[in-house]
């Protein structure tokens, strides 16, 4: 299994941009996470999808930033317009399901770097 | 509102030397908890987890954790530690009642020096 695929590695946009990154999780996974990372806040859910709905979005910072999981095997989280403070390491993990989610199975991450 | 606390941000040490990472950790009810470590430019992975039974638990890598209760801790130990063993270490909850929130401590740093 290659694991959660994260796309792309790295993104260097300008203030005002839209900026898209993408997850693949593992297959037969039901619940997949997006975390982001700052050296200020450290680690934080940003959304919690199972079986491809939107559980828990109460980490979302506003309005800029959604998600979306169209299928099991796809998600995207959009940030729209993009601003520096949202400059960081954005990782996917995904889990087994529902009850079993004590073991993550994170990404490599996408370091956004909004200029 | 439960919350983690992993007091030291980076821990020094030489290779061969025992290392112990603290954690812990509030919250009103019962919770999992978990290591995970990061390795420069990777994602996170799981070193260990408690969930019941022992409060002495073993992880790859030749690490364990022991869970105090009373205490509230759940420190980070390895006997022998390897240059390979530098990285980002990052302390962890899920409670009990909520199967999927994982709450992250701020990470500790652990140096290995040759």
């Amino acid at each position: 299994d290659a694991g959660v695929i994260q796309s792309p590695r790295h993104e260097v946009t300008e203030m005002g941009q839209e900026v898209t990154l993408r997850c693949k999780p593992i297959s037969g996974h039901n619940s997949l996470f997006w975390y982001r990372q700052t050296m200020m806040r450290g680690l934080e859910l940003l959304i919690y999808f199972n079986n491809n709905v939107p559980i828990d979005d109460s980490g979302m910072p506003e309005d800029r930033f959604s998600a979306k999981m169209p299928n099991a095997s796809f998600s995207t989280l959009k940030i729209q317009p993009s601003e520096p403070r949202d400059s960081a390491v954005y990782f996917c993990a995904s889990s087994p399901g529902t009850g079993n989610n004590e073991k993550l199975f994170f990404g490599s991450g996408t370091q956004l770097s909004v200029l | 509102a439960q919350s983690v606390t992993q007091l030291d941000s980076q821990v020094p040490v030489f290779e061969e030397a025992p290392v112990e990472l603290r954690c812990n950790y509030s919250s009103s009810v019962s919770v999992y908890l978990f290591w995970y470590v990061q390795y420069p430019n990777q994602g996170l992975q799981l070193l260990l987890k408690y969930l019941s039974g022992s409060t002495l638990v073993k992880g790859i890598n030749g690490f364990e954790a022991e869970f105090n209760k009373s205490q509230t801790s759940f420190h980070l130990r390895k006997p022998s530690v390897h240059i390979s063993d530098t990285a980002e270490y990052f302390c962890a909850v899920i409670r009990m009642d909520s199967s999927y929130k994982l709450i992250f401590g701020s990470g500790t740093r652990l140096l290995v020096r040759p």
